[in-house]
């Protein structure tokens, strides 16, 4: 069973980086050939998609993001990573990574909430 | 980018059935890859529809989808308790090669 579990500061200052990883666990499933994606929700808001990963190599992100995302993973040590630039109280939200099978997003780990306050 | 619109809320008694759509704003677009998540406050989401129309293993076939090129819809025949949730459209965008996603609806069971 694929299990995705992320991790990062849960508390942060605007201007600050935001760093998240992803562990991923996927049995005997392989992935190699999904998207690793990190997405948001805003409090009481929907969900946005921030970026994704391709085959370790080939990176997309949000265009509204303005160039602020990177996603990077190692798939040999199964976990991935979001670093978000010049974070913002806008930036505060529920932060998921998930696996996504052509266009599905099929898993999804638990979310980890990051909160941006001075 | 495109943009999803759903209704920001539908509500039903036990035993109806619900619609709930999602219409979409660029007709280049289309609804080829909608596929329909649903969310249970504090919970992750989790996919009730494929695009496909298939249904994931655990979801009942009271939940079915429709589609045309430029909107599609999640219905859910006799409406239980447990079906009260948040619900989102969403398409992939080969454009942006990312996802978009619906506002959501919330699913309120009377």
């Amino acid at each position: 069973q694929v299990r995705l579990q992320e991790s990062g500061p849960g508390l942060m200052k605007p201007s600050e980086t935001l760093s998240l990883t992803c562990s991923v666990s996927t049995g005997s499933i392989s992935t190699t050939d999904f998207y690793w994606v990190w997405m948001r929700q805003s409090p009481g808001k929907g969900l946005e998609w921030i970026g994704s990963m391709f085959l370790g190599e080939t990176t997309y992100h949000n265009p509204s993001l303005r160039g602020r995302v990177t996603v990077s993973g190692d798939m040999s040590k199964d976990h991935f990573s979001l670093k978000l630039t010049s974070v913002t109280a806008a930036d505060t939200a529920v932060y998921y990574c998930a696996i996504a099978a052509q266009s599905v997003l099929l898993y999804w780990g638990q979310g980890t909430l990051v909160i941006v306050s001075s | 980018q495109s943009l999803l619109t759903q209704p920001p809320s539908v509500s039903g008694t036990p035993g109806q059935k619900v619609t709930i759509s999602c219409s979409e704003n660029n007709s280049n677009i289309g609804f080829g890859t909608v596929t329909w998540y649903q969310q249970v406050p504090g919970t992750a989401p989790k996919v009730v529809m494929f695009p496909t129309g298939n249904r994931p293993s655990g979801v009942p076939d009271r939940i079915s989808g429709s589609k045309s090129d430029t909107s599609a819809s999640l219905a859910i025949n006799a409406l239980q308790s447990e079906d009260e949730a948040h619900y989102y459209c969403a398409i992939y965008d080969h454009g942006v090669n990312g996802w978009v996603f619906g506002g959501g609806t919330r699913l309120t069971v009377l």
